[in-house]
């Protein structure tokens, strides 16, 4: 099955730190990738849509000066948390969608712990 | 705004038993539906979905059957084995939106006693 790989696993940095999350497709192409944020037992909670090659879209709410989002290819996307602070600590997922073809593949989230 | 609702946080049932989660939508714009699970400190692992339209599919142990005019759909886990013991989520989309974004409910722990 479709394979959505994502790196770090696991972060834990110093408060005012800038932390980038990669997001990679290894056996498609994802026209799109999705970056969600999920907090203890919640839901997940969609933060932006990224099309290779254009913006992403954020959600209501999300500031985009904070979660700055890259789709250079068809196969990565990032996410930077710039000057994270202890309130940015949580579980990020991505997700990435061949267009036209359901199910949206997961990776395996990133847990982002800010001192 | 909610749109779609997992009322059910929780669902404890015995091994071999059938497992039965339910979900409700309110945008009757949604026109397909997944189901995801989900261990803790990993991403969801897509289980089944459903077009809206047909009212049931079936994939080995796992059943999930729509509901449109009610706007609910449930998935029926049978039997249920103790590594079915994870997070269920509810999603839906719908095919108009090109970029293919999910709505998921809140999800339910289920968890297979021996």
């Amino acid at each position: 099955g479709a394979v959505v790989s994502q790196h770090p696993s696991w972060v834990i940095c110093k408060s005012g730190t800038s932390v980038k999350i990669e997001c990679r497709s290894l056996d498609f192409q994802a026209t799109t990738m999705f970056w969600y944020r999920q907090f203890p037992k919640q839901s997940l909670m969609l933060m932006a849509t990224s099309n290779e090659g254009s913006k992403a879209t954020y959600e209501q709410g999300v500031e985009k000066d904070k979660f700055l989002i890259n789709h250079a290819s068809l196969t990565l996307s990032t996410l930077t948390v710039t000057s994270a602070h202890p309130e940015d600590s949580s579980f990020y997922i991505c997700s990435a969608w061949d267009r036209g073809h359901q199910p949206q593949h997961f990776g395996d989230g990133t847990r982002l712990s800010i001192l | 705004d909610q749109q779609v609702k997992q009322n059910s946080p929780s669902l404890s049932v015995q091994e071999g038993r059938i497992s039965i989660l339910n979900c409700d939508y309110t945008n009757s714009m949604f026109d397909y539906f997944l189901w995801y699970k989900k261990y803790p400190a990993e991403g969801p692992t897509f289980l089944i979905s459903i077009s809206s339209i047909k009212d049931k599919n079936e994939d080995g142990r796992f059943t999930v059957f729509l509901n449109k005019s009610a706007k609910h759909l449930s998935l029926h886990i049978v039997p249920s084995q103790p590594g079915d013991s994870a997070v269920y989520f509810c999603a839906a989309s719908k095919t108009t939106d090109s970029w293919g974004k999910l709505q998921f409910g809140a999800g339910t722990q289920v968890v297979v006693t021996p």
